[in-house]
């Protein structure tokens, strides 16, 4: 079966723009989770959704968003970019059967601010 | 790549050698931990789980040890190989919480 999808797989984008990242999970996994990965920081979790609805967000600013179609699709944007936010940025899909298992990621979509 | 820059602690080990990768968790609330191995220039692929109420799991090659006492995750790799060599990061969670934490991850690498 088919992966986790995300597209594009490169973006360079300046200063002050803003960016939409997409993520097609696995078939019938109905939860899309985002996670942002830097030198620094390490992985970190952005958000969560299920069903088109965001369940849980990490500690990122407000600039930092996404929703979730009705396909399970999820789409994330950053607005008004910084440097800082040059990442990979990573898509992992689940199944969600109460048991918190089977966390599966895409390949990224790396992120380049200038 | 993603890790590149990132002072990993690094894991050098002959081919054929067993390896063991450790990894201290953060949250003694959580109930199910993975580890994850990452290839330059692809997302994070599974390798192992195990649950709160298990001390030990073995897959093909790969065991993982839990340690509840101490906060502590270990992965073992039998008879390693060079296609092994990666980063490799465990996570941790809790049931319901829907979000994964990760270590800082191990950089290992295999010499021929």
């Amino acid at each position: 079966k088919a992966g986790v999808t995300q597209t594009p797989r490169y973006l360079i984008k300046t200063r002050g723009q803003q960016v939409t990242l997409s993520c097609s999970p696995i078939s019938g996994h109905r939860s899309v989770s985002w996670y942002q990965q830097t030198p620094g920081q390490g992985l970190q979790f952005l958000f969560e959704y299920f069903s088109e609805t965001q369940r849980n967000k990490g500690n990122f600013p407000g600039r930092f968003s996404g929703r979730q179609f009705s396909n399970s699709r999820s789409e994330m944007n950053v607005s008004t970019l910084e440097l800082g936010d040059s990442a990979l940025y990573l898509c992992a899909s689940s199944l969600d059967d109460g048991r918190g298992r089977g966390y599966t990621f895409g390949s990224g979509t790396r992120l380049t601010v200038v | 790549g993603e890790n590149v820059g990132l002072h990993l602690p690094t894991l050098s080990v002959q081919e054929g050698d067993n390896s063991i990768i450790n990894c201290a968790y953060s949250n003694s609330a959580s109930d199910y931990f993975i580890w994850y191995k990452q290839e330059s220039g692809k997302g994070p692929q599974f390798i192992i789980d195990i649950r709160s109420n298990m001390d030990k799991r073995q897959g093909q090659r790969v065991t993982v040890l839990l340690n509840k006492t101490v906060k502590h995750l270990s992965l073992q790799i039998a008879a390693t190989q060079p296609g092994d060599s990666a980063v490799y990061f465990c996570a941790e969670t809790l049931t319901g919480r829907r979000a994964l934490t990760f270590g800082s991850g191990t950089r290992l690498q295999v010499q021929p």
